[in-house]
């Protein structure tokens, strides 16, 4: 299995409040992602990274906001949460190619009141 | 607009009963297709990646192939372990490095 981290597996918090999510990987590996999932959606891209302070909008990128101090962590904030942003949140890495498989973490439910 | 498209939504199947899943496709320069496999709870698993048309793999009870229009996710005499949520993504030239998902095919299997 990828060495990918996600914490926390789990968190609910109130409306307005500010969330980090964070990924971990042991692999090096210089592509990161964060993608949600809901119902009847497919996973949609929020923002990538492509090395080291070098990131990018996704599909969804509105209310979200990135940062890659190091390699192995890739942070996810919420400055305000939104009752629309309760998801599950993956974490996903790849290695040099960028059209090499990516591969997830477990995620992260949270779930916003 | 890149589109993914997997039918049926739900499959379910007898235990050692054949068949195939769909992923559909509309996407300007395809730079490749994926296939990944989801357990409840858990990330998203990669199993295949499909670059051209004409293009095979096969892993155990699957097989995935590829034309220029969709994609197929063979499975031969599927086992209760196969039951899982399948899911197909496309990555295209024009956009970088994402994936485009499809909503997935939710799969079970029953002995």
């Amino acid at each position: 299995d990828a060495g990918i981290t996600q914490s926390p597996r789990h968190k609910v918090t109130e409306t307005g409040t500010p969330v980090t999510l964070r990924c971990h990987q042991t692999e090096n590996h210089r592509y990161m992602y964060w993608y949600r999932q809901d119902p009847g959606h497919g996973l949609r891209l929020i923002h990538y990274s492509y090395g080291v302070k070098d990131t990018d909008k996704g599909e969804v990128s509105d209310g979200y906001s990135v940062s890659r101090s190091k390699t192995e962590d890739f942070l996810l904030t919420l400055e305000s949460a939104t009752s629309s942003q309760t998801s599950v949140y993956f974490c996903a890495i790849s290695s040099v190619d960028s059209n090499q498989p990516q591969h997830f973490g477990d995620g992260t439910r949270l779930s916003i009141l | 607009e890149d589109q993914v498209t997997q039918s049926p939504e739900a499959l379910r199947l007898q235990e050692g009963e054949s068949s195939s899943l769909n992923c559909s496709y509309t996407v300007s320069g395809l730079r490749g297709l994926f296939w990944y496999r989801q357990d409840p709870g858990k990330g998203p698993e990669f199993l295949f990646t499909l670059y051209s048309a004409g293009e095979e793999k096969e892993k155990e009870r699957l097989k995935a192939t590829l034309t220029k229009k969709e994609s197929f996710l063979h499975i031969t005499a599927p086992k209760p372990e196969d039951s899982a949520t399948y899911l197909c993504a496309v990555q295209a030239g024009h956009s970088g490095y994402a994936l485009n998902f499809g909503k997935g095919t939710s799969l079970l299997v029953t002995p």
